[in-house]
């Protein structure tokens, strides 16, 4: 099946600095690749995804990139903001013999943005 | 527009009871599936409702199992509960139509098993 890591297991950088996360996987048939911010105490919320056909994407302070013939992808993340502060997991997405999907994901990582 | 909600919470059971997680996807989503996250672990895949039957299953054993409603609602219940069940049980909610992956994940039940 499936298995995708995550590096680093944390992160602490100071406010303003730019943050990566990166993760493999090892299915090539795995073709949508979600990141997940989870804050303490809540539900994963998806802050931004990327499919197999595309290599990179932004949204405002955060961008992905994907690199199929590696098997790898990363989540960038600028000017970092204390409200960044979270554990952030990747994940990948593989459709499945009679429908539906599944996801994933990495170990995570905890981010800590400090003053 | 609602999210994706779960009940209760919070829960503490026993060894060997059995409990029941329930979820209400996301307005306009007609698939759910269930994830278990142990602590300071990333979420695994327990399985995925669609039309009121369970159309993936992970790598969980028959204690495990679970029910779709026709308003798309769903049900996880876990039997003959162990210690090492206990952890945060996600719900998530997505449509299902090719190309359609997006998974909105609710906030969870938090199952502490004594």
């Amino acid at each position: 099946g499936e298995n995708v890591e995550q590096h680093p297991s944390t992160l602490s950088v100071q406010e303003g600095d730019s943050a990566v996360i990166k993760c493999t996987y090892s299915d090539s048939a795995s073709n949508y690749f979600p990141w997940y911010k989870q804050e303490l105490g809540k539900g994963p919320q998806l802050i931004i995804d990327i499919r197999s056909n595309v290599g990179e994407k932004k949204d405002q302070r955060i961008a992905v990139t994907l690199n199929k013939t590696a098997k790898h992808f990363s989540l960038h993340i600028t000017e970092t903001q204390p409200e960044d502060s979270a554990v952030y997991f990747c994940a990948a997405s593989i459709w499945l013999t009679g429908g539906g999907n599944k996801l994933t994901f990495g170990t995570g990582t905890q981010l800590k943005v400090e003053l | 527009d609602a999210g994706v909600t779960q009940s209760p919470t919070h829960l503490i059971k026993t060894r060997g009871q059995q409990v029941t997680l329930r979820c209400s996807p996301k307005s306009g989503h007609d698939t759910v599936s269930w994830y278990q996250q142990a602590l300071g672990q990333g979420p695994q895949f327990i399985f995925q409702y669609y039309e009121e039957e369970e159309r993936q299953r992970g790598n969980f054993p028959d204690r495990f199992s679970g029910h779709q409603f026709p308003n798309y609602s769903s049900e996880l219940n876990v039997n003959a509960l162990l210690l090492g069940d206990s952890a945060l049980y996600l719900c998530a909610s997505s449509l299902a139509k090719t190309g359609d992956d997006e998974q909105y994940f609710g906030p969870g039940t938090r199952l502490t098993v004594t």
